[in-house]
């Protein structure tokens, strides 16, 4: 399967835990985003890679959320301290960026249950 | 007010029925226009580009009206797989501006 794949699909963690979510892009795709869907709405942007460069964090997200894309291939998404409101679907999805955006793809996403 | 706004729906209709949504963004710079489709408790996956010319693709039809910033997506003679969430998504190019931006998405359930 040569699609984004993620790992974890479902996380279940107490309250207060850190926990740490994998994205492996689409091999040669330049570009990869993390995204956070609840239920009833679409999927809100949390940051994005060009290859290892971090070009923007969403300012809804607080200093709890860091990513890391270390040698432009796959991704990290962190949570420390979590709280019950992190409860959501994580998605990640890669592209080939540049002047003209190309279709996203995403993976199957990551559930995390905040308990 | 959000960036990209849908009417959530949910659009129910019958099989045969034309049916059309909306959406509507506020950043003029918005460059490149997208409808996704998401099943439930699926990932979104890529419906189709919207060109600024309008495009069609079997049953479905994107238009998009710059002047009014709204895209729209028709879809005819509904079928019941067609029941889903549509979600626009819009983008602009070049840059360090590549982020998708998502509406809260359409729900549409097609009954027999």
């Amino acid at each position: 399967d040569t699609g984004v794949s993620q790992d974890p699909r479902h996380k279940i963690t107490k309250r207060g835990q850190n926990v740490t979510f994998r994205c492996d892009p689409i091999s040669e795709h330049n570009r990869l985003y993390w995204y956070r869907q609840t239920l009833g709405q679409g999927p809100e942007f949390l940051t994005y890679f060009q290859n290892e460069a971090q070009l923007e964090k969403s300012r809804l997200l607080s200093d709890r959320f860091s990513a890391e894309r270390p040698k432009g291939s796959f991704s990290t998404l962190e949570i420390q301290r979590t709280e019950q409101g992190d409860s959501a679907m994580y998605l990640c999805a890669s592209s080939l960026g540049g002047n003209k955006n190309t279709e996203a793809f995403f993976g199957q996403g990551t559930r995390l249950t905040v308990v | 007010r959000k960036e990209v706004e849908q009417d959530p729906g949910p659009f129910n209709v019958p099989e045969g029925a034309t049916v059309a949504f909306n959406c509507t963004y506020s950043n003029s710079a918005s460059q490149s226009f997208f409808w996704y489709r998401q099943d439930c408790r699926k990932e979104p996956k890529l419906l189709m580009s919207v060109y600024s010319s309008g495009n069609e693709d079997g049953r479905f039809t994107a238009q998009l009206n710059r002047a009014s910033q709204y895209i729209s997506l028709l879809i005819r003679d509904s079928k019941l797989s067609d029941s889903a969430t549509y979600l626009c998504v819009v983008t602009r190019l070049g840059g360090n501006t590549g982020k998708l931006i998502f509406g809260q998405g359409t729900t549409l359930q097609v009954k027999p």
